[in-house]
Parts: C-alpha cells; sequence; structure tokens
C-alpha cells in the first residue's frame, strides 16, 4: 500500500471554528490532492498540488484553502467550518499517469 | 467538460453469479479510465487502468474491464462474483496534464449468499 497517513481519522467539531487535516506522504509523489466524498456524489476534488507551494482549485475548492511547503505534507484548511462541509475528507497522491492512490480517510462532523 | 456516468446506484448479484459494471464517460480524446473500490470505512483501492493499447484490461481480485471507444464505456466484469466483493465501485476519468480525476457517484454491490 502506498505511504498515505491521514490525521485525524475522526473529528467533530462546531461551525465557525477553523479546521485543518493533515496528508502525509512517504512516496516522494509530485501530486497530491484532496477530495470530499458525499452520498450520491462520489468523489470531489476540492484542491491539488503539483510541487512544493504550487497549488491549484478543484471543483469544489470554496470554503477551503490547502498549503504545501514540503513535498511530504498537503494540509487543507476550512478556515470557518460550515455544516455543509460535514464529510469525509480522502487524500490522494500520485507520481504522472494520472493513477492516483488514495488513503483512509478523514471523517469530520460540523455540529 | 468531462464526465462520468454510472447509471446504476446499486447491484445486487449472487454469489457465484457474472458481474457488470457500467460506466460511460464524457471525453473528446481518448482518456485514462479507472476503477476503484471501496469498502466500508476504507479509502479507495486500484482495480484496474486503461491508458492505451490493449482494450480489455485485466485487474487484480479477477476484474476485468473494457473500453469501448464507440460507446464511450468501460464497464467493469466478474465472472464469478465472491461473497468478499460486496463494495463501493468508482469509475474515473483523468483527462488533462495535470492528471486530475473526475468520479462516476459509484455502484454500491451487494452479494447474496
Amino acid at each position: 500500500d502506498a505511504g498515505i497517513t491521514q490525521s485525524p481519522r475522526h473529528k467533530v467539531t462546531e461551525t465557525g471554528t477553523p479546521v485543518t487535516l493533515r496528508c502525509h506522504q512517504t512516496e516522494n509523489h509530485r501530486y497530491m490532492y484532496w477530495y470530499r466524498q458525499d452520498p450520491g456524489h462520489g468523489l470531489r476534488l476540492i484542491h491539488y498540488s503539483y510541487g512544493v507551494k504550487d497549488t491549484d482549485k478543484g471543483e469544489v475548492s470554496d470554503g477551503y484553502s490547502v498549503s504545501r511547503s514540503k513535498t511530504e505534507d498537503f494540509l487543507l484548511t476550512l478556515e470557518s467550518a460550515t455544516s455543509s462541509q460535514t464529510s469525509v475528507y480522502f487524500c490522494a497522491i500520485s507520481e504522472g499517469q494520472a493513477t492516483q492512490h488514495f488513503g483512509d480517510g478523514t471523517r469530520l462532523s460540523i455540529l | 467538460a468531462q464526465s462520468v456516468t454510472q447509471p446504476d446506484i446499486h447491484i445486487t448479484v449472487s454469489e457465484g453469479a457474472s458481474l457488470e459494471l457500467r460506466c460511460n464517460y464524457s471525453y473528446g480524446a481518448t482518456p485514462y479510465l479507472f476503477w476503484y473500490v471501496q469498502s466500508p470505512g476504507q479509502g479507495l483501492q486500484l482495480l484496474l487502468k486503461y491508458f492505451s493499447g490493449d482494450t480489455l484490461v485485466q485487474g487484480i481480485k479477477g476484474f476485468e474491464a473494457e473500453f469501448k471507444r464507440s460507446q464511450s464505456s468501460f464497464n467493469l466484469r466478474k465472472p464469478s462474483v465472491h461473497w468478499s466483493d460486496a463494495a463501493e465501485y468508482f469509475c474515473a476519468v483523468g483527462a488533462d496534464s495535470s492528471y486530475k480525476l473526475i468520479f462516476g457517484s459509484g455502484t454500491r454491490l451487494l452479494v447474496r449468499p
């Protein structure tokens, strides 16, 4: 299995609070991605990174920001969490040729 | 814009029966095509992928998929389903140099004993 660790695995927080999710990889892959998974929608891309300090928006980026200061870490931040951001969040990594490998996910509940 | 359609939300098959999960995509050129499987509470595991060449691709766990350009389809098949195959299956297309993937909404497979 690809060396991908997501933390935390579960989090419950309140509306309006900031939340940061971490994705750590040991594969030295160039590309990293954040998705959210919701029933009936499959996985939707939030943001992705194509190198250190190089990031771009995905399909559902509103309300989210990302940072990548090291190859191995990709952080997803919800500046002011809302109930609509309750979801399961997945990190993925890729080294070209589009094949992505996924972490085990973070279940985030915003009350 | 690229899109992926998985028309079946749920499919139930008996153990030992054959399986076909449908996937249709929208893209102007030859895409990269993928099938992933997700067990409850787990991440996604790659079953197989198509980039070019032979249109029938073999994957892990006895799965195969066939790329049909004329039908814009990439259906997943297995000749004999096992109870452990019960999971959710996602088709995805990757279509540009950023290697972003567009996922279908998934098909949940239930296996009857």
